[in-house]
């Protein structure tokens, strides 16, 4: 079946601007999450949604970004006022029910801002 | 909060030899789960394999194995027979059980070359 996808594939945007990322999970997984991952480090979490609430979003770094996933499948990762430190790529993992399933990821958007 | 080290920013390795990454975490929980993953210039973060804490016995995937030592808080990944198409990015990953708190902790990574 189909995997993970997101979209755009690269973003570039000029500071201040307002983007929007997508992100498709793979058929039938509950849970997604968001991560963002700074040149030469691991990803760090944003959100994860289980259905359509977000469960955990101890991760956004500030109110600049909202994350949403309005019918329990495709989520938006929403930043405003977008700055130069939020310069990373946007991981989007999805997993099915249970604990002992690992996430599967997207490709990933790499987001640059000028 | 839990941490995941890596150590070893880089690797290298001789095809069709073995090769061991390293990975230590801190916690205090007695029961999670450890993953690799691994990360090709696409991006695509790809796992490689879990580990259950709660399971003594090493879980092996093919020509992957890890050498889990609950004690000593680490896991380590031993790749063997590397081939070309190992080289990568390799992240360790730690997940707590507790519900509504299932993401992933993850490493700084190590990038390995297999060289032909």
């Amino acid at each position: 079946g189909a995997g993970v996808s997101q979209t755009p594939s690269n973003k570039v945007t000029e500071k201040g601007k307002y983007v929007e990322l997508r992100c498709d999970p793979i058929s039938g997984h509950t849970a997604l999450y968001w991560y963002r991952q700074s040149l030469g480090q691991g990803p760090e979490f944003l959100i994860y949604f289980q259905g359509t609430g977000a469960a955990d979003d101890s991760g956004l770094p500030n109110d600049r970004f909202f994350a949403v996933r309005p019918e329990g499948s495709v989520s938006t990762l929403k930043i405003q006022r977008t700055e130069r430190g939020d310069s990373a790529v946007y991981l989007c993992a999805s997993s099915p029910p249970g604990l002992q399933s690992g996430q599967f990821f997207g490709p990933g958007t790499r987001l640059t801002v000028l | 909060a839990q941490t995941v080290t890596q150590s070893q920013p880089e690797m290298s390795v001789q095809e069709a030899e073995t090769v061991t990454l390293s990975c230590t975490y801190d916690t205090s929980e007695s029961d999670y789960y450890l993953f690799w993953y691994k990360q090709p210039p696409s991006r695509q973060m790809i796992l490689v394999i879990r580990q259950e804490a709660y399971k003594q016995q090493n879980a092996t995937e093919n020509r992957f194995s890890v050498n889990f030592q609950k004690a000593a808080k680490s896991f380590s990944l031993k790749i063997s027979d590397s081939q070309l198409g190992d080289a990568a990015m390799y992240f360790c990953a730690y997940r707590t059980p507790q519900t509504g708190a299932n993401n992933l902790f993850f490493g700084t990574g190590t990038r390995l070359t297999v060289i032909p």
